[in-house]
């Protein structure tokens, strides 16, 4: 079955400090994955996606995710924090089929909290 | 850019009572979902609706019934609602053209007291 593991349910940083959130998934096929950040009491936004193509993805907010099939990873960084990034991350495997419909699969989602 | 509207934002009930949340997804994109998003958990799949027919059920509870209009809209309707039915109710949509991307509102929270 289609699942997505984010190791690390809460990780503290400092303002100026670089960042990875871990994300593995298990798929049979090639997956489709994204990344969502959530402030608090707020909708889900999308930082980035990997659909095909170069494995390096570049998103908002200065935001960049690699994909490694050989790891089943897709790992969010960020070289240099800001204290608006403490949110909740969340990554996703996407079910895509016919007609772009897409079932989300989340992960249970990474705290993020900067410390100034 | 016009986003996915949901309303209402807020919404407290008691229990047993019946709660309805509405969705507006983003113009000519014609497929809505229904996700669940309990305190500190991640987003569930609850249904989706493809051009007004529901195409995929997820952990939604038979207390539960949804629907997509003529014009696109979806409400989602719960009844006898339980305390555990409190959550953060997100709905998004998409497009064939949008190869798969979902975009989300800012999500409706239910209380059930």
């Amino acid at each position: 079955a289609q699942s997505v593991t984010q190791p690390d349910i809460h990780i503290t940083v400092s303002e100026g400090a670089s960042l990875e959130l871990r994300c593995n998934y298990s798929y049979g096929a090639t997956p489709y994955l994204f990344w969502y950040v959530q402030s608090p009491g707020q909708g889900l936004q999308l930082l980035l996606k990997y659909f095909s193509g170069d494995t390096l993805v570049q998103g908002i907010k200065g935001f960049e995710a690699e994909f490694k099939r050989s790891q089943s990873s897709f790992n969010l960084r960020k070289p240099s924090v800001h204290w608006s990034d403490a949110a909740e991350y969340f990554c996703a495997v996407g079910l895509l089929f016919s007609g772009g419909y897409n079932k989300l699969i989340f992960g249970a989602g990474t705290r993020l909290a900067v410390h100034p | 850019a016009a986003g996915v509207i949901q309303s209402p934002r807020h919404l407290i009930k008691e229990k047993r009572e019946t709660a309805t949340l509405k969705c507006y997804p983003i113009p000519r994109h014609d497929t809505v979902y229904w996700y669940q998003q309990g305190p500190g958990q991640d987003p569930q799949f609850l249904i989706s609706f493809y051009e007004k027919m529901q195409s995929d059920k997820g952990s939604i509870p038979d207390r539960f019934s949804a629907q997509q209009f003529s014009d696109y809209h979806s409400e989602l309707n719960m009844s006898s609602l339980e305390l555990g039915d409190s959550a953060l109710y997100f709905c998004a949509s998409s497009s064939a053209e949008g190869a798969g991307e979902l975009f989300f509102g800012e999500g409706s929270r239910l209380t059930v007291l």
